[in-house]
């Protein structure tokens, strides 16, 4: 059974950029598409984009285009997820997620927390 | 961007009770529309998918319903650990979006 396991939380200046990392367990991550949301606090979760791993494809939501930049390594079975000129309202939890059948999303990470503060 | 609407934004309840959360589209998602339960401090679970389609595992008071662009997450009778936020997601094109959730307290 497919895991995913995120990197611990981050806090980071404005301006500058962050890195989250998340590692699969129980299944090859080549097989296994990953997509990234984010949730600031009170809100819904926000979908950032995805990418495949087998076709070193990615998907970027509009909203990011031009400073996220999803990659992943197949040799440790983890993917990345940077985000760059970090403001203050990119503070929210990020969340990896395992997209299946209509794009519903049955397997989440546990989140990492990136607060953005001078 | 598909916009999603959720109806009520808070919820009071009790234990047993029978509860309808709705979730209201901008425009036709067809059944492209899921649903999520949320506990403090955790992950989204994925409940309700394509609509109507109960994901493994998850209890069968859960209900979801509805098509195009007014879709029902029906709780038959509330149990205490069913006390959370709840999301819809629509999937039917990119970007997906969620509602802005409904807290059941």
């Amino acid at each position: 059974q497919v895991q995913l396991v995120q990197s611990g939380a981050e806090v980071k200046k404005p301006g500058s950029s962050v890195r989250v990392a998340c590692t699969s367990s129980g299944g090859t991550l080549r097989n296994i598409p990953i997509n990234w949301l984010r949730q600031a606090p009170g809100q819904g979760p926000e979908w950032m984009g995805g990418i495949v791993p087998l076709f070193s494809s990615t998907n970027y939501a509009q909203k990011f285009q031009g400073r996220v930049t999803f990659s992943a390594d197949e040799s440790t079975n983890t993917a990345y997820m940077e985000l760059r000129s970090l403001r203050s309202e990119d503070t929210a939890v990020y969340f990896c997620a395992r997209p299946f059948g209509m794009d519903a999303f049955d397997v989440w990470g546990q989140g990492t927390l990136v607060t953005v503060s001078s | 961007d598909i916009h999603m609407t959720q109806s009520p934004s808070s919820l009071s309840a009790s234990v047993g009770d029978r509860v309808t959360i709705t979730c209201r589209a901008s425009q036709s998602i067809s059944n492209y529309l899921n649903w999520y339960q949320q506990k403090p401090g955790k992950a989204p679970k994925l409940l309700v998918y394509a609509a109507s389609s109960l994901q493994s595992g998850v209890p069968s008071r859960f209900r979801g319903g509805g098509s195009g662009t007014d879709f029902t997450l029906t709780i038959s009778s509330l149990q205490p650990e069913d006390f959370a936020t709840y999301f819809c997601q629509q999937s039917s094109s990119s970007p997906f979006t969620f509602g802005q959730g409904t807290k059941l307290e």
